[in-house]
């Protein structure tokens, strides 16, 4: 299996701009993961997804994010307007029937710049 | 709410040296614990995990991690280091039969020859 990919892997673009990061987890996995990665605050959860529905959202930031999964194979991640605070690198993880059976894999992450 | 508290932020070692990384945790009953490292550029990798059974667990490349309840504590440790593990390594924990990891700041590996 190719892993979870997720593209871009870098994207730089100017405040107010609509943002939108994409993962394709691995073949048959039920769970899917978005954290981002900052100096200042570490690694944080967003969001995460069961069989495509959103499970817990409480570490979404505001408004301005939003993540969706229309199918077993595809979840994106959306910042409009962007800020310039959003500059982080974003990981998606998908695992397989949740922690107690398996681990998360993750992808390389988007590293993105708000200029 | 549970916690992961890892006290030092950046460590250097000289190749051949023994290594150990700590993480306390901060949870009432007895958590999932993880270790993951990252390498420059890269995204995490499980080194080694701790759901119940024999306290003392054996990981990928060398490493291994013994969870101590009393301490609330998850150190990681390999007897050698060799400089390919000069990386980033995350201590993590999440609620028993939860989903989500919280993930301490980090400990900064660096292996000097």
């Amino acid at each position: 299996d190719a892993g979870v990919i997720q593209s871009p892997r870098h994207e730089v673009t100017e405040m107010g701009q609509e943002v939108t990061l994409r993962c394709k987890p691995i073949s048959g996995h039920d769970y899917l993961f978005w954290y981002r990665q900052t100096m200042m605050r570490g690694l944080e959860l967003l969001i995460y997804f069961n069989n495509n529905v959103p499970i817990d959202d409480s570490g979404m930031p505001e408004d301005r994010f939003s993540a969706k999964m229309p199918n077993a194979s595809f979840s994106t991640l959306k910042i409009q307007p962007s800020e310039p605070r959003d500059s982080a690198v974003y990981f998606c993880a998908s695992s397989f029937r949740g922690l107690a059976k398996n681990i998360q894999y993750f992808g390389a992450g988007t590293r993105l710049s708000v200029l | 709410a549970q916690s992961v508290t890892q006290p030092d932020i950046h460590i250097t070692v000289s190749e051949g040296a023994s290594l150990e990384l700590r993480c306390n945790y901060s949870y009432g009953a007895t958590p999932y614990l993880f270790w993951y490292v990252q390498s420059p550029g890269q995204g995490l990798q499980l080194l080694l995990k701790y759901f119940s059974g024999d306290t003392l667990v054996q990981g990928i490349k060398g490493f291994e991690a013994e969870f101590k309840r009393s301490q609330s504590s998850f150190n990681l440790r390999k007897p050698s280091v060799h400089w390919s593990d000069a990386a980033e390594y995350f201590c993590a924990v999440a609620e028993t039969g939860a989903n989500n990891l919280f993930f301490g700041t980090g400990t900064r590996l660096t292996v000097i020859p």
